[in-house]
């Protein structure tokens, strides 16, 4: 089946420590997404990108980074110079190449918590 | 740049009872996402809506566009129990593939 799939489902991490998110999708879609989102609190945009091998910041992206070596993969990495990470990340897609998806997908999220 | 703005933020509904949930953005937008959280989970897509007159339904819950207005709404009827979730809009612009969320509306409906 298609979709996105994202891993793990629950991590932690020491303080001091990067650590990286999964998101992988076989939708054939163009662009792919990062969001977060705090208890109680919207989606904000860390990180998207429209093709392989370019992405653009979104409203949050201090103390993240990705890559986008192929179509199907976008992983985060939350690094040590994020201050506050203990949050829910939510990775999406959207539109493929021909234009003729329309709907942005999402994943089942990762819960991130600093021990 | 595309900004969204939903009202109201929380929506307490007795069941039976109908209300629309408000999507208001900035700037042209090539296409407007409607979108289900439940509690701990991730984001269900409901509608897509492309163009200006567009109106969906799907049971209880109705979506439409005015891209004059720059307006999407949510309507919904006959309120139950099991709609009890919070409800996003996206807007997502064409140019560079950003896709943009509202703050989310809590509803919460009540027997």
């Amino acid at each position: 089946d298609g979709g996105i799939t994202q891993s793990p489902k629950y991590l932690f991490r020491k303080e001091g420590q990067n650590v990286t998110l999964s998101c992988e999708q076989n939708l054939n879609h163009d662009a792919m997404y990062w969001y977060r989102q705090d208890p109680g609190q919207g989606l904000r945009l860390i990180y998207y990108s429209q093709i392989v091998n370019d992405f653009q910041k979104g409203d949050i992206a201090e103390g993240y980074s990705v890559s986008r070596e192929k179509k199907e993969s976008f992983p985060l990495t939350v690094t040590s110079a994020q201050k506050n990470p203990t949050a829910f990340y939510l990775c999406a897609s959207s539109i493929d190449g021909a234009g003729l998806n329309t709907e942005a997908f999402f994943g089942q999220g990762t819960r991130l918590t600093v021990v | 740049e595309l900004k969204v703005e939903q009202n109201p933020l929380f929506l307490s509904m007795q069941e039976g009872k109908n209300y629309t949930i408000y999507c208001n953005y900035s700037t042209t937008s090539d296409r407007l996402y409607w979108y289900r959280q439940d509690p701990g989970k991730s984001l269900e897509s409901l509608f897509v809506l492309l163009s200006n007159g567009a109106v969906k339904q799907e049971g209880r819950l109705m979506a439409s566009l005015d891209t004059k207005a720059r307006l999407s709404t949510l309507h919904i009827t006959a309120a139950v129990h099991d709609l009890s979730a919070t409800y996003f809009c996206a807007g997502l612009q064409g140019s560079n593939y950003k896709l943009t969320f509202g703050k989310g509306t809590l509803l919460t409906v009540n027997p």
